[in-house]
């Protein structure tokens, strides 16, 4: 059965406190893995699309690395703006679009 | 603003009632997702329709339907509502269903269930 777990569930950090987070997953097949963001009581936001092992995206302070069974995303001296939950989301095949529960991000400044 | 609208934003309503939540769809996209998010739950996909036609399904309770329109817009009916219903339910659209599909999402529909 398809399935993606993020860990952790939650992460709070000091403003400036480089850390990662976790998304591992178990696919028959991968046409892509994705992460968005979600503020809260809006709909999430898209980042990153990774396709295959090896790859990696950059966006300001966020870079999103992917291998065969997980990906990261690494934040880089994070800002208070930053705070956000990330979901992980992957796509086995054509249709379907699986999430992960999320990582709730809080930095402090 | 995603190009993604949803209505009604916010719905209160009774135990055993029935509503519909709308959706329609970025211009161009011809995919429609529907997700459900309760508290402190991710999202849980319900169900996809491509150009009108149902594609998948998640895990979508048989009180629940759903269906796209030919001008591309969505509806999502639920039915005999209980307490647990109430969630945030998210519409989202895509370009196609081959590739790599990037979801925009709406900003949701909020149903609280009395």
């Amino acid at each position: 059965e398809d399935q993606v777990t993020q860990s952790p569930e939650a992460l709070r950090l000091q403003e400036g406190e480089s850390s990662s987070l976790n998304c591992s997953y178990t696919v028959s097949g991968l046409r892509g893995l994705f992460w968005y963001r979600q503020d809260p009581g809006k709909g999430p936001e898209f980042l990153f699309t990774l396709y295959s092992a090896g790859e990696e995206k950059e966006k300001e302070r966020l870079k999103a690395t992917l291998t065969k069974k997980e990906s990261f995303l690494h934040i880089t001296a994070p800002k208070p703006e930053d705070s956000a939950t990330y979901l992980c989301a992957v796509q086995p095949g054509h249709n379907d679009m699986r999430f992960g529960a999320g990582t709730r991000l809080t930095v402090k400044p | 603003d995603s190009g993604v609208t949803q209505t009604p934003k916010h719905l209160i309503t009774a135990t055993g009632q029935r509503v519909t939540l709308r959706c329609s769809p970025r211009s161009g996209d011809l995919s429609v997702y529907w997700y459900q998010q309760s508290l402190d739950q991710g999202l849980q996909f319900l169900i996809q329709y491509y150009n009108g036609e149902e594609r998948a399904k998640g895990n979508i309770l048989e009180r629940f339907s759903a269906q796209q329109f030919p001008d591309l817009h969505s509806e999502l009916n639920l039915s005999s509502l209980e307490l647990g219903d109430s969630a945030l339910y998210f519409c989202a659209s895509s370009i196609s269903t081959s590739g790599a599909n990037v979801l925009t999402f709406g900003a949701g529909s909020r149903l609280t269930v009395l």
